[in-house]
């Protein structure tokens, strides 16, 4: 089975904090995701990552920035912690072929005072 | 540029079936995927349609129409488990990575 892990399930920052969200997954994939999930607007992609050292704005990367320095793992930033960064935050990872299913992390829900 | 829709929220009886619309607009469909998310845990893959027609897994189906823009994913004999939210994603040609456009979500409420 892939297996996606974010390393924390719930976090709590302080406006002007930098955070770091990170991402493993085991299945040698070489791209991974970044989205988050609020109410009512449903996923939304932050950035994404073809592979080491590769990585591509989404539909939301302001006050985000991303590394990839191993394949294995991908880490979201942000650089100084906004209450409207409170969210849920999901990564992904994906094996390139016909179908590219992406594979989910259980999510880190992110609060930020 | 894509625009996904899909009901909010649905009630459903233990037993029954059950059918999630979703419709799409897009410039360049390159598949449909559904995915289960329960609530606190990570989506989980369901189904992928990029020709029209049924797809059928177990208990689950999915359809699609390309020229209508539309899917809908079946469910059959629901479970209680069968609570969660349904999400609809599309992906889409020359974009990236062929990434994915997700819908809102529907949540699904299974009753005894």
């Amino acid at each position: 089975d892939v297996k996606v892990t974010q390393s924390s399930r719930y976090l709590v920052k302080r406006t002007g904090e930098k955070v770091f969200l990170e991402c493993v997954q085991d299945m040698d994939h070489e791209n991974m995701f970044w989205y988050r999930q609020d109410p009512g607007l449903g996923l939304r992609l932050i950035y994404f990552s073809y592979d080491v050292k590769m990585k591509e704005k989404g539909d939301i990367p302001e006050g985000y920035s991303v590394s990839r320095e191993k394949k294995e793992r991908f880490s979201l930033i942000l650089e100084s912690a906004s209450t409207n960064q409170t969210s849920m935050y999901l990564c992904a990872s994906r094996i390139q072929g016909a179908k590219n299913i992406q594979y989910f992390g259980a999510g880190t829900r992110l609060s930020v005072l | 540029g894509q625009n996904i829709d899909q009901p909010t929220e649905m009630t459903a009886t233990e037993g029954a079936i059950v059918q999630i619309n979703c419709t799409y607009q897009t410039s360049g469909f390159n598949g449909l995927f559904w995915y289960q998310q329960h609530a606190g845990e990570a989506p989980t893959f369901l189904s992928y349609n990029v020709l029209d027609g049924l797809e059928e897994k177990g208990r689950f189906s999915s359809f699609l129409s390309r020229s209508k823009g539309y899917s809908y994913l079946l469910l059959k004999e629901l479970q209680m488990k069968d609570s969660a939210s349904y999400l609809c994603a599309v992906r889409e040609e020359g974009t990236g990575a062929n990434n994915l456009f997700f819908g809102t979500g529907t949540r699904l409420t299974v009753i005894p």
